[in-house]
């Protein structure tokens, strides 16, 4: 977990609310990832950055937003939380060349009741 | 801590003996491979990786075996501890790009 931060750790929400995860390095890695992990399945990439502003979609990316403002900083948000979104979330970030090592953060419990 | 796997293969080794643990590939194209091993509320932590090129790598106590041919990938823990206790999985990448893969993983659990 090493220079990468994710805030908050825990969170309850109700359904219907918005909710923004944050992630921050200190790496100054290029490309910043964020996952969902759920029993049963592998890590699912929501979203990722390849830069200040450049973000794209992953696999499972409907009813989730980023924004990239600093190199440091990744936000998650979801716009309106539902119950499916109920999982942990994770940061992760790369040097950006091809095929670079992913590394994590720690993760963030997000309950949606 | 979360729970990041309620159903998964387990895999339980006597303390000091020596883990294999599997993981089977879907795409032939995918060219890089990651191990990781994520703790009870941790983050995944990176293990080792290996590219297609390769057949074996080493590290310290661990060994990653790839084979082509039946697209599987196998991670050797030598003379296993209690710290080693977690979930383990795979990472494949597809795309020659960010795009990676996770296997669901395999809980290794180290008896005393």
């Amino acid at each position: 977990d090493a220079g990468i931060t994710q805030s908050p750790r825990h969170k309850v929400t109700e359904t219907g609310t918005p909710v923004t995860l944050r992630c921050h390095q200190t790496e100054n890695h290029r490309y910043m990832y964020w996952y969902r992990q759920d029993p049963g399945h592998g890590l699912r990439l929501i979203h990722y950055s390849y830069g200040v502003k450049d973000t794209d979609k992953g696999e499972v990316s409907d009813g989730y937003s980023v924004s990239r403002s600093k190199t440091e900083d990744f936000l998650l948000t979801l716009e309106s939380a539902t119950s499916s979104q109920t999982s942990v979330y994770f940061c992760a970030i790369s040097g950006g060349g091809s095929q670079e090592t992913q590394y994590f953060g720690p993760g963030t419990r997000l309950l949606v009741l | 801590g979360e729970s990041v796997g309620l159903h998964l293969p387990t895999l339980s080794v006597q303390e000091g003996d020596n883990s294999i643990i599997n993981c089977a590939y879907s795409n032939s194209a995918s060219d890089y491979f990651i191990w990781y091993k994520q703790e009870s509320g941790k983050g995944p932590q990176f293990i080792i990786d290996i590219r297609s090129n390769m057949d074996k790598r080493q590290g310290q106590r661990v060994t990653v075996l790839l084979n082509k041919t039946v697209k599987h990938l196998s991670l050797q823990i030598a003379a296993t501890q209690p710290g080693d206790s977690a979930v383990y999985f795979c990472a494949e990448n597809r795309d020659y790009g960010q795009n990676f893969v996770f296997g669901p993983g395999t809980r290794l659990s180290v008896l005393p």
